[in-house]
């Protein structure tokens, strides 16, 4: 089955600690991205990918980064430096960014204390 | 960014009952798509749209892609207690190879 997998689906950190979250995808879509959901404040764009070795910042990239080394794999890593890390981490891809819906995988929880 | 404007923010409804909601924007769109979030889970695509005046239904779900270019609204007949969860509403701004525009969802809850 072709799909999007993010993992884990929940994880822990201790503050002042970096973490990667997963994603990979099986669906050979060029155009990958990352939202970050709170309660109340829907879907807000961290980074995307159009391609390999390219990716641009969203709304909220900052304590953020990604790297794009192969057109299945995604990874976003927390940084220290983001204020605010506790939230549902959604990964999507489409086969392009431009009039393409948005395949989501199931999302990781991450709880930073 | 851009921001669609998406209401209601939630809805209380008792079963059978039929639901609409609508996002609205200032900025023209050439697509508008509605997902559907259960809890814990992804957001999965209900219905797209790519023509302005378009209707289009999915079983109970009506979606229409607003003549103006603008807006879209989204039907649900007959409401059952699956229906509960949180629905967005998505757009591509006709300029420029941007991501969707994302609506910050309206969350319902169906009573038995």
């Amino acid at each position: 089955d072709g799909g999007i997998t993010q993992s884990p689906k929940y994880l822990f950190r201790k503050e002042g600690q970096n973490v990667t979250l997963s994603c990979e995808q099986n669906l050979n879509h060029d155009a990958m991205y990352w939202y970050r959901q709170d309660p109340g404040q829907g879907l807000r764009l961290i980074y995307y990918s159009q391609i390999v070795n390219d990716f641009q910042k969203g709304d909220i990239a900052e304590g953020y980064s990604v790297s794009r080394e192969k057109k299945e794999s995604f990874p976003l890593t927390v940084t220290s430096a983001q204020k605010n890390p506790t939230a549902f981490y959604l990964c999507a891809s489409s086969p392009r960014v431009k009039n393409s819906p948005l395949h989501f995988g199931n999302g990781t929880r991450l709880t930073v204390t | 960014g851009q921001q669609l404007n998406q209401s209601p923010q939630s809805m209380f409804i008792q079963e059978g009952e039929d639901v609409s909601m609508n996002c609205t924007s200032s900025s023209i769109f050439n697509t508008w798509l509605w997902y559907k979030q259960d809890p814990g889970e992804g957001p999965v695509l209900l219905i797209a749209l790519y023509k302005a005046g378009e209707l289009t239904s999915n079983g109970r779900l009506t979606a229409q892609f607003g003549i103006t270019r603008k807006d879209s609204f989204l039907n649900i007949s007959a409401s059952i207690p699956s229906d509960v969860g949180i629905y967005f509403c998505a757009g591509q701004l006709l300029s420029g190879n941007t991501p969707l525009v994302f609506g910050k969802g309206t969350r319902l809850s169906v009573i038995a």
